[in-house]
């Protein structure tokens, strides 16, 4: 069973970026999309992005104008996502998740990070 | 971007008793790419329904989904005190994938 296992709590100046990996501790992510979806404190689901780590092709959100990178390095069976400029309202849980099916994308995501609180504040 | 809207906002209900759980898109949506998610607090989300009424796995049969179109919904047979969360539907449209802003179902 593939385990999907987050870094740690972040603490950022606004303005500044964050980096938040998402290691598979079963192995490869052998095809499947992973996916980074925020929530914000008492809020809903925000999906960012994904990546299928095989062949570096991405998919990218876009009410995010451009401040998120998702990048893989795969022989390190981990994936990566950067926020840049950050503000106030990204303090948030970010979570990775994996896509049910090989190669389909958004299909629906079955395991997920436990996630990384991100906090903004100067 | 497709906005999904779910309703109602919050669901109270006695164990035994059956929840329906309406999402609303606001254009047509591949019914492949619905899905359904149940959040408990200080967890993260858990996919119960794929592609609109697909069961994944270790899901209990008494939860099941159905819908095409802009209308989508999760059934729950009958609740149980479990069941306790925030149910979010999600589809994916011209490689957007957007979420509904969730029911929470309280039991009674």
């Amino acid at each position: 069973q593939v385990q999907l296992v987050q870094s740690g709590a972040e603490m950022k100046k606004p303005g500044s970026l964050v980096k938040v990996s998402c290691k598979s501790s079963g192995g490869a992510f052998n095809n499947h999309f992973i996916n980074w979806v925020r929530q914000a404190p008492g809020r809903g689901l925000e999906w960012m992005g994904a990546i299928l780590p095989f062949s570096g092709i991405t998919k990218d959100a876009h009410n995010f104008g451009g401040r998120v990178s998702i990048t893989t390095d795969e022989s390190a069976g981990t994936v990566y996502m950067e926020l840049r400029s950050l503000r106030r309202d990204d303090a948030a849980v970010y979570y990775c998740a994996r896509d049910l099916r090989q190669s389909t994308f958004a299909y629906g995501f079955d395991q997920w990070g436990q996630g990384t609180l991100v906090t903004v504040s100067s | 971007e497709v906005v999904l809207t779910q309703s109602p906002g919050t669901l109270s209900l006695s164990p035994g008793e059956r929840a329906t759980l309406s999402c609303r898109a606001s254009q047509s949506v591949n019914s492949n790419y619905l899905a359904w998610y149940q959040q408990k607090p200080g967890q993260a989300p858990r996919l119960l329904i794929y592609g609109t009424s697909n069961r994944a796995t270790g899901v209990p049969d008494r939860f099941s989904g159905s819908g095409s179109g802009t209308d989508f919904t999760l059934t729950i047979s009958r609740v149980e005190r479990e069941d306790c969360a925030v149910f979010y539907c999600q589809q994916c449209s011209s490689a957007q994938v957007t979420f509904g802003q969730g029911t929470k179902l309280e039991i009674k």
